[in-house]
């Protein structure tokens, strides 16, 4: 069954790019005909959808983040990616990865990133 | 941004009671809703979709219902492993997805 891991740096710093990877495992990406999607969530808070990939690398993104985000496939490494910029302490959260269009699942354990100096 | 509302923002029962937490949508979303739990520290799961579906292995003490601005989910006889957050999701092709601001659900 597919399986989902993200993985990237746990600390960025003010104004710095936060980029983050998903590992998918269990399945190939390639020709999976699947979207890809990223969501966070703030510590004690809710949950906020950023954005998906197609297998083709059609995207499509939260437009209150749209500026700041590209998320990107690697398909001979079976992952995808995530790159916001210009971050602040409000990009602070749990990030997950996750499969699918318009429901999700299986999604990433997920990855805490704190953005501080 | 199409705006999701749940009700109410925590919730107390006990083993063996119905549970029901209630989705509202800022506008029409016809059954485009989803429903995940999120147990402390772990991933949320896909419970149902398309307002009503049960997803493949999910107990059938799960259900929702609804379609256009109201929605409903309900845990027909709560038990002990059911303590999580609840949380709502619209897929309308009005981008962005939205989640509820989440239900925490606690034992009595």
């Amino acid at each position: 069954q597919v399986q989902l891991q993200e993985s990237g740096p746990s600390l960025v710093k003010p104004s710095q790019t936060l980029t983050l990877t998903c590992t998918v495992s269990g399945g190939s990406i390639k020709g999976s005909k699947e979207y890809w999607t990223w969501i966070r969530q703030p510590a004690g808070k809710g949950l906020e959808w950023i954005g998906r990939i197609y297998t083709s690398g059609i995207t499509n993104y939260n437009p209150s983040l749209k500026s700041r985000v590209t998320i990107s496939l690697d398909t001979s490494k079976n992952e995808f990616s995530l790159k916001l910029s210009s971050v602040t302490a409000a990009d602070t959260a749990v990030y997950y990865c996750a499969r699918g269009y318009r429901e999700f699942g299986p999604w990433g354990q997920g990855t805490l990133v704190t953005v501080s100096s | 941004d199409i705006q999701m509302t749940q009700s109410p923002s925590s919730l107390s029962a006990s083993v063996g009671d119905r549970v029901t937490i209630t989705c509202q949508a800022s506008q029409d979303i016809s059954n485009f809703l989803n429903w995940y739990q999120q147990k402390p520290g772990k991933a949320p799961k896909l419970l149902i979709y398309d307002a009503s579906n049960l997803q493949t292995g999910v107990p059938s003490r799960f259900s929702g219902s609804g379609s256009g601005t109201d929605f409903t989910f309900t845990i027909s006889s709560l038990q002990p492993e059911d303590v999580a957050t609840y949380y709502c999701q619209h897929y309308d092709d009005l981008l962005p997805y939205t989640f509820g601001q989440g239900t925490n659900l606690e034992i009595k």
